[in-house]
């Protein structure tokens, strides 16, 4: 199956820090998902981003299929930022195939 | 629009028990599914549903069983409980539509603990 693979797996942000967060894949995919799992275990749904580039706030994405990368940029971070960010991918069968995550923390 | 609702949310089994994950969505989604997150990893599909009466393993199917008999609702079985089966359990929904942003939709989860 496919390989998602995140880095780094934990970084730590003074708050109104910027960071980016990387996820590779090892196929062509037709789906590409970025979630957040908040600290009380809750998974929300950031972007739908299979290419191209979307901002959200203070989060922005990009995604560059031919070269099988996505980054999750995050400008200016709040404590509320902190959690788990899952890169996630699919091929074509509806199923996601999930990233271990990379966990951040950013202190006040 | 509760979204995707899971209950229990804690629950202990011993070895050897069975118990029925619950999960149910209101938003007329065709796809659902069950996962699980251990320790510091991500998400692993253990079974997945493209409409009612169709399910399909997924990639960690062994000790459990699915069913859909309507739309909203995707039971995750669990028989003969084993430590292995120490977990949170994470049920999703999305909406047909290949090729698009399918909506995908988590429930709080289930964390269980077996002993």
């Amino acid at each position: 199956g496919i390989q998602v693979e995140q880095s780094p797996p934990d970084l730590i942000l003074q708050e109104g820090a910027n960071s980016t967060l990387r996820c590779n894949f090892s196929d062509s995919v037709n789906n590409l998902q970025w979630f957040h799992q908040n600290p009380w275990g809750q998974l929300i749904n950031l972007f739908y981003i299979p290419s191209g580039t979307k901002q959200n706030g203070r989060l922005s994405a990009t995604t560059v299929a031919t070269e099988r990368y996505s980054l999750l940029y995050i400008s200016s971070s709040q404590t509320t930022d902190s959690g788990v960010y899952f890169c996630a991918v699919e091929t074509g069968d509806y199923k996601l195939s999930f990233g271990a995550g990379t966990t951040v923390t950013v202190r006040a | 629009n509760a979204g995707v609702t899971q209950t229990p949310k804690f629950r202990i089994l011993k070895i050897g028990q069975s118990m029925t994950l619950q999960c149910a969505q209101d938003m007329n989604h065709n796809y659902m599914y069950w996962y699980r997150q251990d320790p510091g990893m991500g998400l692993k599909l253990i079974y997945y549903s493209v409409g009612a009466g169709i399910t399909d393993k997924g990639e960690v199917p062994n000790g459990y069983n699915v069913s859909r008999s309507t739309t909203e609702d995707f039971p995750l079985r669990l028989e003969l409980a084993a430590p292995s089966q120490t977990s949170v359990y994470f049920c999703a929904s999305s909406y047909s539509g290949q090729g698009g942003d399918y909506g995908y939709t988590f429930g709080s989860g289930t964390r269980l603990t077996v002993v």
